[in-house]
C-alpha cells in the first residue's frame, strides 16, 4: 500500500524568509496530492492540492511542486508570517482508494 | 460557508463502555470519513462511508467500531467496549467527490480513563 514520507518533523524560519517541506510517496498509481494546515488544537484544513497531470501549482504566497518520476511533491511558503506557525501534512491517494494516506506532520515555527 | 459539524466536543468515559461521535457533513456532499489523531501524532483514516455503507476501511477499524447513517443528516461513529488507547481526537469529515478535498468538522476529543 501507500506509504507517504514528510521532512523535516519541525522546521524554523524567520519571518519573511521562505519554507519548504517535502514528502515522498511509494506508489506510483497515487495521483492526488492535498496539503493541509492544522493550527494547534484545531482541525486540519485544505491549503493547497496538486493532481498528477500538472507539475506545479501556485495560490498566493503557497505553492506546490510534484515530481512524479521521483514520487515527491514539496510545499513552499514564502514571505512567511506569524500566522503561518502550524503543523503541515501532506497527503497522497489515488482514484481507486478512499482513504488519504498522510504524512507525519511538520511544525513550522515562524521567529520574529 | 457550510461546516461539517461535530458532537460532542469533548467526551470522558470509562474504560468498557460505548461512545457515540455525531457529525452532521455539508449537505450536498457524497463521501463521509471518520480520522483520528492521537494527540501530537499523525492523522489516521478509520473508515469511508458512501451510499449508504462502508466503502473503505483501515485496520484500526475492526469489530469494536461500527458507522451508521440513521437518518439523512447524521453521520456516526460507535465505539464499543472503549480502551484507554482510544483517547484521541476523532474527526470526522466529508467530501463531494472522491479524491477531492476533505472538510473536516472541530473535532471529538475523546478520553478514556
Amino acid at each position: 500500500g501507500e506509504n507517504v514520507e514528510q521532512h523535516p518533523s519541525t522546521l524554523s524560519v524567520q519571518e519573511g524568509d521562505s519554507a519548504v517541506i517535502k514528502c515522498t510517496y511509494s506508489d506510483s498509481a497515487s495521483n492526488y496530492f492535498p496539503w493541509y494546515k492544522q493550527e494547534l488544537g484545531k482541525r486540519p484544513q485544505l491549503i493547497i492540492d496538486i493532481r498528477s497531470n500538472v507539475g506545479e501549482k501556485k495560490d498566493q504566497r503557497i505553492a506546490v511542486t510534484l515530481n512524479k518520476t521521483a514520487k515527491h511533491f514539496s510545499l513552499h511558503i514564502t514571505e512567511t508570517q506569524p500566522e503561518d506557525s502550524a503543523v503541515y501534512f501532506c497527503a497522497a491517494n489515488e482514484d481507486s482508494n478512499y482513504q488519504l494516506i498522510w504524512g507525519a506532520g511538520t511544525k513550522l515555527i515562524i521567529k520574529p | 460557508e457550510p461546516e461539517v459539524t461535530q458532537t460532542p466536543s469533548h467526551q470522558v468515559t470509562q474504560m468498557g463502555q460505548e461512545v457515540i461521535l455525531r457529525c452532521v457533513p455539508i449537505s450536498n456532499h457524497l463521501y463521509f470519513y471518520w480520522y483520528r489523531q492521537i494527540l501530537g501524532q499523525k492523522v489516521e483514516f478509520l473508515v469511508s462511508f458512501y451510499n449508504n455503507e462502508i466503502s473503505e476501511k483501515s485496520e484500526i477499524f475492526d469489530d469494536q467500531f461500527s458507522v451508521e447513517r440513521p437518518d439523512g443528516s447524521n453521520f456516526t461513529l460507535k465505539i464499543r467496549s472503549t480502551k484507554l488507547e482510544d483517547s484521541a481526537m476523532y474527526f470526522c469529515a466529508s467530501s463531494v467527490q472522491r479524491n477531492s478535498p476533505l472538510h473536516f468538522g472541530n473535532g471529538t476529543r475523546l478520553t478514556v480513563t
